[in-house]
């Protein structure tokens, strides 16, 4: 399967700061949903939204969602250095291939006490 | 909620050897489950789609020979790395198709080491 592009491929900042993740995708899609991964660990699911909606929230977290433009963001409000880890967005075309995810390349996000 | 428990978390093994992994459904049944692998510093890729009672659909490039995948029962699915081979290392991570009582799910994932 083919993946989306995020950007940036890294982002380091400072506690308190905002941190905003892009991610675009090829093909039509059910839903995009973002995810978490600490270093070597598993997948933390943070958020999804559906093609019909634009925006979501979920406590520091903010994702919209362009479908002409293939693309969706996730801004991380108020940063912590918790909030370290490489971050993902994952599509699903729904469907036949309902459940089955085209992750983007990731962003690894380093925020500094 | 729904809950995949994946086991093991790591192994280490000798080239050659074959190395299984679990994926188990623990309160639901998932007649359809999805593989995925994850190098180092890279993102996850789909390795193949896991059918309870049926063949295993594998993605373009992933051997199904060297990838057996068994889903024997509604609530586990195996994957299987004959002869594994150092190139084989990798983050194995699976996941159930989400119901209508629960959403998606993942296993905690298997680091394999092969040496």
């Amino acid at each position: 399967s083919q993946q989306g592009e995020e950007d940036p491929q890294a982002l380091s900042i400072q506690e308190g700061e905002n941190a905003t993740m892009n991610c675009s995708y090829k093909t039509s899609i059910n839903n995009l949903q973002w995810y978490r991964q600490n270093s070597g660990r598993g997948l933390v699911h943070l958020i999804l939204i559906r093609s019909n909606e634009r925006e979501k929230h979920s406590g520091r977290l903010r994702v919209t969602l362009d479908t002409s433009k293939k693309s969706s963001s996730l801004l991380i409000t108020a940063s912590r250095a918790a909030d370290t880890a490489s971050y993902f967005c994952a599509t699903d075309a729904g469907g036949t291939s309902y459940g089955k995810l085209t992750f983007g390349q990731g962003t690894i996000l380093t925020v500094h006490p | 909620g729904a809950v995949v428990s994946q086991h093991p978390s790591w192994v280490i093994c000798k080239s050659g050897t074959s190395v299984k992994i679990e994926c188990r459904s623990l309160d639901f049944q998932a007649t359809t489950m999805f593989w995925y692998r994850q190098f180092p510093k890279q993102s996850l890729m789909l390795m193949a789609t896991s059918n309870e009672g049926s063949k295993a659909t594998y993605e373009q490039g992933v051997e199904k020979d060297k990838f057996l995948i068994n889903h024997a029962s509604l609530t586990l699915s195996t994957l299987t790395v004959t002869s594994a081979h150092p190139e084989d290392s990798s983050f194995y991570i699976c996941s159930a198709r989400p119901g209508q009582v629960y959403g998606y799910t993942f296993g905690s994932g298997t680091r394999l080491t092969v040496v």
